[in-house]
Parts: structure tokens; C-alpha cells; sequence
């Protein structure tokens, strides 16, 4: 399987701040990776796909970089509805992965 | 407009089985594959597999194999999730998540996930 490693596990920051979460593989997968955003009690959602693609109806504060082994989600500014954790997941192989999540919360 | 509806919260006994089922709608169900994804209870998301809904082979995640069956129902576009001999470590909620591919070696992903159903294996 190939490694996914998230970091931070969690952060808090205020409205307005720009939050980075890192996504780091164990083998090089291109650009064959997606982010998505899970709210509490809820089903998970596709923000990003092949790594800096922005999923229809996401707003454009968020946006994806990277390829190779190592790849960026990046809120612009953080709003108080972002609250939810973030996973990674890459696609390169035929056996997906998730990374660990990283919860973002607002100070 | 897509929807993934799957079924109502389970509570099984130690060594029994469960069927969580998934019906889509709002699109070709043959035209794209169907995930499985686990999240335990304060947990992180984990992939089962995959079936293909064109010629129902299933593809299972290593940990996923032996007791995790993957089937269909084409006529009433729904796929199913067996679980057999359940352990208390089952405890979980399950995902079914409709998988969009870019088309032959391209990007894949979730783009449409059912409500989640809690499977909780108690005595």
C-alpha cells in the first residue's frame, strides 16, 4: 500500500487566517490525488481532485498544489463553516489510500 | 440530480452477518464504479474496495478480504455490503461513494457519497 502522511493532525486558526495542510506520500503518485472535507456526523465531500483540481460548486478559497510525493490544501481564508477535517487520498495505485486526517478548528 | 441512499443503522450480535445496502439514482449506475469506506467510531476514513458495476468484480482493500463481500442489484441499481462472522472491532460506519474516473489512466475519486451507515456489534 502506499503511505499517506498528513501533517498537521490538527491546527486551529482564526477567521481570516490561511491554513496549509501537507499530504506526503511514500512513493511518487503524480498527480493522482484528491482531497476531501468531512464535517461532523457527515459523508465525507470531494473538494480537490488530481491534485489541484477545484470540484464543481467548491467555493475558490481552497485550492490544491503539488505532485510527486508531496502536495498542499491551502484555505485562503479560513471561514467559521471550513470547521471539518480534511483527508488526502491518492488514487495512483489501483488500492486507494487515505491519509490520517487533519482536523482544522477556529480559535 | 445523483443520490446515494443507503440503509438504516444495524446492531448485531458477535458472530453474526449484515447487509448494508446502497440505491443510487440520478444516473447510468452501470457507467461508474462503487467504493466501500470505513470509519470507525473517532476514526480516520479507510478504503474496503471497489466493484464494478459493469461486470460486478469486486476489488478488496488488504484487511478487507475473507469476511467483506461486495455484490449488485443492476435491476434496482443498488449495491450491497455483507459482512459475516462480525467482530466488535466492525463497529463502524460504512460508506458507499460513486467513483468518477477521468477515463483510462487518468485521475479517480469519490464524488458522491451515501449518509454513512452504523453497523455497532455488541453482546
Amino acid at each position: 500500500d502506499i503511505q499517506m502522511t498528513q501533517s498537521p493532525s490538527s491546527l486551529s486558526a482564526s477567521v481570516g487566517d490561511r491554513v496549509t495542510i501537507t499530504c506526503r506520500t511514500g512513493q511518487s503518485i503524480s498527480r493522482f490525488l484528491n482531497w476531501y472535507q468531512q464535517k461532523p456526523g457527515k459523508a465525507p465531500k470531494l473538494l480537490i481532485y488530481a491534485a489541484s483540481s477545484l470540484q464543481s460548486g467548491v467555493p475558490s478559497r481552497f485550492s490544491g498544489s503539488g505532485s510527486g510525493t508531496e502536495f498542499a490544501l491551502t484555505i485562503s481564508s479560513l471561514q467559521p463553516e471550513d470547521i471539518a477535517t480534511y483527508y488526502c487520498q491518492q488514487n495512483y495505485s489501483a488500492l486507494w489510500t487515505f491519509g490520517q486526517g487533519t482536523k482544522v478548528e477556529v480559535k | 440530480q445523483v443520490q446515494l441512499v443507503q440503509s438504516g443503522s444495524e446492531l448485531r450480535k458477535p458472530g453474526a452477518s449484515v447487509e448494508v445496502s446502497c440505491k443510487a439514482s440520478g444516473y447510468s449506475f452501470n457507467n461508474f464504479a462503487l467504493n466501500w469506506v470505513r470509519q470507525a467510531p473517532g476514526q480516520g476514513l479507510e478504503w474496503m474496495g471497489w466493484i464494478n458495476t459493469k461486470t460486478g468484480n469486486p476489488t478488496y482493500a488488504q484487511g478487507f478480504t475473507g469476511r467483506f463481500v461486495f455484490s449488485l442489484d443492476t435491476s434496482v441499481s443498488t449495491a450491497y455490503l455483507q459482512i459475516s462472522s462480525l467482530k466488535p472491532e466492525d463497529s463502524a460506519v460504512y460508506f458507499c461513494a460513486r467513483g468518477f474516473s477521468e477515463g483510462s489512466g487518468g485521475n479517480c475519486n469519490a464524488d458522491y457519497w451515501g449518509q454513512g451507515t452504523l453497523v455497532t456489534v455488541s453482546s
